[in-house]
Protein backbone atom coordinates (compact mmCIF):
# COMPACT_ATOMS: atom_id res chain seq x y z
CA UNK A 1 0.00 0.00 0.00
CA UNK A 2 1.27 3.47 -1.02
CA UNK A 3 2.01 5.71 2.19
CA UNK A 4 2.80 9.35 2.61
CA UNK A 5 4.53 10.51 5.58
CA UNK A 6 5.21 14.60 5.74
CA UNK A 7 7.25 16.21 8.10
CA UNK A 8 7.00 18.73 9.89
CA UNK A 9 3.49 18.72 11.52
CA UNK A 10 3.75 22.75 11.47
CA UNK A 11 6.37 24.97 10.69
CA UNK A 12 6.24 28.99 12.08
CA UNK A 13 8.68 31.06 10.14
CA UNK A 14 9.64 34.82 10.11
CA UNK A 15 8.95 36.39 7.16
CA UNK A 16 11.99 35.89 4.57
CA UNK A 17 12.94 33.18 6.74
CA UNK A 18 13.98 30.47 3.94
CA UNK A 19 13.16 26.80 5.08
CA UNK A 20 11.55 23.26 3.23
CA UNK A 21 9.26 20.83 4.38
CA UNK A 22 9.59 17.08 3.65
CA UNK A 23 7.38 14.48 1.72
CA UNK A 24 8.66 10.84 2.60
CA UNK A 25 6.96 8.08 0.27
CA UNK A 26 6.68 4.44 0.02
CA UNK A 27 5.08 3.18 -3.39
CA UNK A 28 5.14 0.37 -6.03
CA UNK A 29 6.33 2.34 -8.65
CA UNK A 30 6.01 6.51 -8.78
CA UNK A 31 3.66 7.42 -11.80
CA UNK A 32 3.18 11.20 -9.98
CA UNK A 33 4.13 13.04 -6.82
CA UNK A 34 2.22 15.94 -6.22
CA UNK A 35 1.94 19.20 -4.49
CA UNK A 36 -0.68 21.04 -3.21
CA UNK A 37 -1.50 23.97 -1.09
CA UNK A 38 -4.96 24.44 1.13
CA UNK A 39 -5.95 27.71 2.71
CA UNK A 40 -8.92 27.21 5.43
CA UNK A 41 -12.12 26.62 4.38
CA UNK A 42 -10.81 26.15 1.08
CA UNK A 43 -10.26 22.74 -1.20
CA UNK A 44 -6.36 21.82 -2.22
CA UNK A 45 -5.49 23.27 -5.04
CA UNK A 46 -2.80 22.10 -7.45
CA UNK A 47 1.18 23.65 -7.26
CA UNK A 48 3.28 20.93 -9.24
CA UNK A 49 3.89 17.48 -10.57
CA UNK A 50 7.31 15.47 -10.25
CA UNK A 51 7.04 12.33 -12.38
CA UNK A 52 11.07 10.93 -11.92
CA UNK A 53 14.04 11.72 -9.62
CA UNK A 54 16.15 14.63 -10.13
CA UNK A 55 13.52 16.91 -11.39
CA UNK A 56 12.73 20.15 -9.99
CA UNK A 57 10.10 22.29 -10.53
CA UNK A 58 10.17 26.18 -9.73
CA UNK A 59 7.02 28.77 -9.11
CA UNK A 60 7.58 32.33 -7.59
CA UNK A 61 9.15 31.58 -4.07
CA UNK A 62 8.44 27.81 -4.30
CA UNK A 63 10.74 25.27 -5.61
CA UNK A 64 9.74 21.36 -5.50
CA UNK A 65 12.43 18.44 -5.96
CA UNK A 66 12.38 14.72 -6.39
CA UNK A 67 14.77 11.70 -4.93
CA UNK A 68 13.42 8.33 -4.95
CA UNK A 69 12.21 8.54 -1.37
CA UNK A 70 11.42 11.75 -0.89
CA UNK A 71 10.39 15.05 -2.01
CA UNK A 72 11.09 18.83 -0.22
CA UNK A 73 9.31 21.76 -1.22
CA UNK A 74 11.83 24.60 -0.63
CA UNK A 75 10.09 27.90 0.72
CA UNK A 76 12.51 30.95 -0.23
CA UNK A 77 11.87 34.34 1.39
CA UNK A 78 8.30 33.12 2.40
CA UNK A 79 5.99 35.90 3.21
CA UNK A 80 2.50 35.93 5.23
CA UNK A 81 0.61 35.39 2.10
CA UNK A 82 2.13 31.87 1.94
CA UNK A 83 1.05 30.42 4.92
CA UNK A 84 -1.30 27.39 4.32
CA UNK A 85 -1.29 23.99 4.89
CA UNK A 86 0.43 22.02 2.18
CA UNK A 87 -0.47 18.59 1.29
CA UNK A 88 1.59 15.97 -0.72
CA UNK A 89 0.05 12.93 -2.76
CA UNK A 90 1.35 9.78 -4.73
CA UNK A 91 0.51 7.82 -7.17
CA UNK A 92 1.49 4.21 -7.84
CA UNK A 93 1.81 1.82 -10.65
CA UNK A 94 -0.80 -0.39 -8.55
CA UNK A 95 -2.98 1.96 -7.56
CA UNK A 96 -3.44 3.46 -11.24
CA UNK A 97 -5.93 7.09 -10.72
CA UNK A 98 -5.51 6.94 -7.01
CA UNK A 99 -3.56 9.91 -4.72
CA UNK A 100 -2.83 8.69 -1.56
CA UNK A 101 -2.69 11.94 0.81
CA UNK A 102 0.00 13.23 3.96
CA UNK A 103 -0.97 14.62 6.72
CA UNK A 104 0.05 18.02 5.50
CA UNK A 105 2.42 20.64 6.58
CA UNK A 106 0.72 23.88 8.27
CA UNK A 107 2.87 27.01 7.55
CA UNK A 108 2.41 29.92 9.29
CA UNK A 109 4.77 33.07 8.49
CA UNK A 110 4.82 36.02 10.69
CA UNK A 111 5.19 39.23 9.20
CA UNK B 1 -16.55 31.13 -13.38
CA UNK B 2 -16.48 27.75 -11.09
CA UNK B 3 -14.69 24.97 -12.19
CA UNK B 4 -15.24 22.41 -9.66
CA UNK B 5 -18.48 23.68 -7.37
CA UNK B 6 -20.23 21.64 -4.91
CA UNK B 7 -23.73 22.18 -2.57
CA UNK B 8 -24.03 22.70 -0.18
CA UNK B 9 -20.77 24.26 1.43
CA UNK B 10 -22.45 23.66 4.90
CA UNK B 11 -24.55 20.63 6.11
CA UNK B 12 -25.97 19.92 9.45
CA UNK B 13 -28.25 17.18 10.58
CA UNK B 14 -29.24 14.47 12.90
CA UNK B 15 -28.33 11.30 13.58
CA UNK B 16 -30.10 8.64 11.03
CA UNK B 17 -31.10 11.10 8.37
CA UNK B 18 -30.25 10.92 4.87
CA UNK B 19 -28.38 13.76 3.16
CA UNK B 20 -26.87 14.16 -0.31
CA UNK B 21 -23.96 16.47 -1.50
CA UNK B 22 -24.06 17.81 -5.17
CA UNK B 23 -21.07 18.27 -7.61
CA UNK B 24 -20.45 19.85 -11.16
CA UNK B 25 -17.42 20.40 -13.01
CA UNK B 26 -16.72 22.25 -16.14
CA UNK B 27 -13.56 21.51 -16.89
CA UNK B 28 -14.36 18.63 -19.45
CA UNK B 29 -12.63 16.31 -17.17
CA UNK B 30 -13.56 12.49 -17.60
CA UNK B 31 -12.53 11.40 -13.90
CA UNK B 32 -14.01 12.60 -10.25
CA UNK B 33 -13.36 11.71 -7.09
CA UNK B 34 -15.08 12.28 -3.58
CA UNK B 35 -12.68 12.66 -0.94
CA UNK B 36 -13.26 13.11 2.98
CA UNK B 37 -10.86 15.03 5.47
CA UNK B 38 -11.14 14.60 8.80
CA UNK B 39 -10.31 16.69 12.02
CA UNK B 40 -6.77 15.74 11.39
CA UNK B 41 -6.90 17.38 7.94
CA UNK B 42 -6.33 14.13 6.40
CA UNK B 43 -7.62 13.62 3.18
CA UNK B 44 -8.39 10.28 1.62
CA UNK B 45 -10.17 9.25 -1.60
CA UNK B 46 -13.71 7.69 -0.85
CA UNK B 47 -14.84 6.87 -4.55
CA UNK B 48 -13.59 7.79 -8.40
CA UNK B 49 -15.23 7.39 -11.67
CA UNK B 50 -14.28 7.57 -14.93
CA UNK B 51 -16.82 8.71 -17.58
CA UNK B 52 -19.78 7.62 -15.39
CA UNK B 53 -18.11 4.04 -14.25
CA UNK B 54 -16.94 3.77 -10.91
CA UNK B 55 -13.35 2.54 -10.76
CA UNK B 56 -12.17 3.00 -7.34
CA UNK B 57 -14.49 2.11 -4.41
CA UNK B 58 -12.44 2.57 -1.11
CA UNK B 59 -13.17 1.11 2.09
CA UNK B 60 -16.35 3.14 2.86
CA UNK B 61 -19.60 2.07 4.37
CA UNK B 62 -22.07 1.26 1.92
CA UNK B 63 -24.68 4.20 3.53
CA UNK B 64 -22.47 6.15 1.20
CA UNK B 65 -23.32 5.79 -2.27
CA UNK B 66 -22.13 7.44 -5.30
CA UNK B 67 -23.90 8.73 -8.56
CA UNK B 68 -22.62 9.79 -11.45
CA UNK B 69 -25.37 10.54 -14.01
CA UNK B 70 -22.97 12.23 -16.56
CA UNK B 71 -19.37 13.39 -16.54
CA UNK B 72 -19.72 16.06 -15.13
CA UNK B 73 -21.66 15.50 -12.41
CA UNK B 74 -20.84 13.46 -9.27
CA UNK B 75 -23.45 13.34 -6.56
CA UNK B 76 -22.89 11.74 -2.89
CA UNK B 77 -25.32 10.26 -1.21
CA UNK B 78 -25.20 9.21 2.87
CA UNK B 79 -27.69 7.08 4.45
CA UNK B 80 -28.60 6.70 8.19
CA UNK B 81 -26.04 9.48 8.89
CA UNK B 82 -23.64 8.63 11.45
CA UNK B 83 -21.81 10.79 14.14
CA UNK B 84 -18.62 9.83 12.90
CA UNK B 85 -19.36 10.91 9.35
CA UNK B 86 -18.83 14.64 10.44
CA UNK B 87 -15.81 15.47 8.58
CA UNK B 88 -15.49 17.81 5.12
CA UNK B 89 -16.79 15.97 1.77
CA UNK B 90 -14.48 17.33 -1.10
CA UNK B 91 -15.31 16.75 -5.05
CA UNK B 92 -12.90 16.73 -7.43
CA UNK B 93 -11.98 16.09 -11.15
CA UNK B 94 -8.62 15.41 -13.19
CA UNK B 95 -8.03 14.29 -16.84
CA UNK B 96 -7.54 10.66 -17.66
CA UNK B 97 -3.50 9.97 -16.31
CA UNK B 98 -1.25 10.44 -13.91
CA UNK B 99 -2.38 14.17 -13.75
CA UNK B 100 -3.73 16.82 -11.00
CA UNK B 101 -6.89 17.00 -9.54
CA UNK B 102 -9.19 20.18 -9.44
CA UNK B 103 -11.27 20.69 -6.19
CA UNK B 104 -14.51 21.99 -5.17
CA UNK B 105 -14.68 24.40 -1.86
CA UNK B 106 -15.66 21.23 0.15
CA UNK B 107 -18.75 20.47 2.08
CA UNK B 108 -18.86 20.56 5.72
CA UNK B 109 -20.77 17.62 7.31
CA UNK B 110 -21.56 18.27 10.93
CA UNK B 111 -23.71 15.24 12.19
CA UNK B 112 -25.50 15.97 15.89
Amino acid sequence: EDQVTQSPEALRLQEGESSSLNCSYTVSGLRGLFWYRQDPGKGPEFLFTLYSAGEEKEKERLKATLTKKESFLHITAPKPEDSATYLCAVQGNANAGKSTFGDGTTLTVKP
Amino acid sequence: DTAVSQTPKYLVTQMGNDKSIKCEQNLGHDTMYWYKQDSKKFLKIMFSYNNKELIINETVPNRFSPKSPDKAHLNLHINSLELGDSAVYFCASSQAGVTEAFFGQGTRLTVV
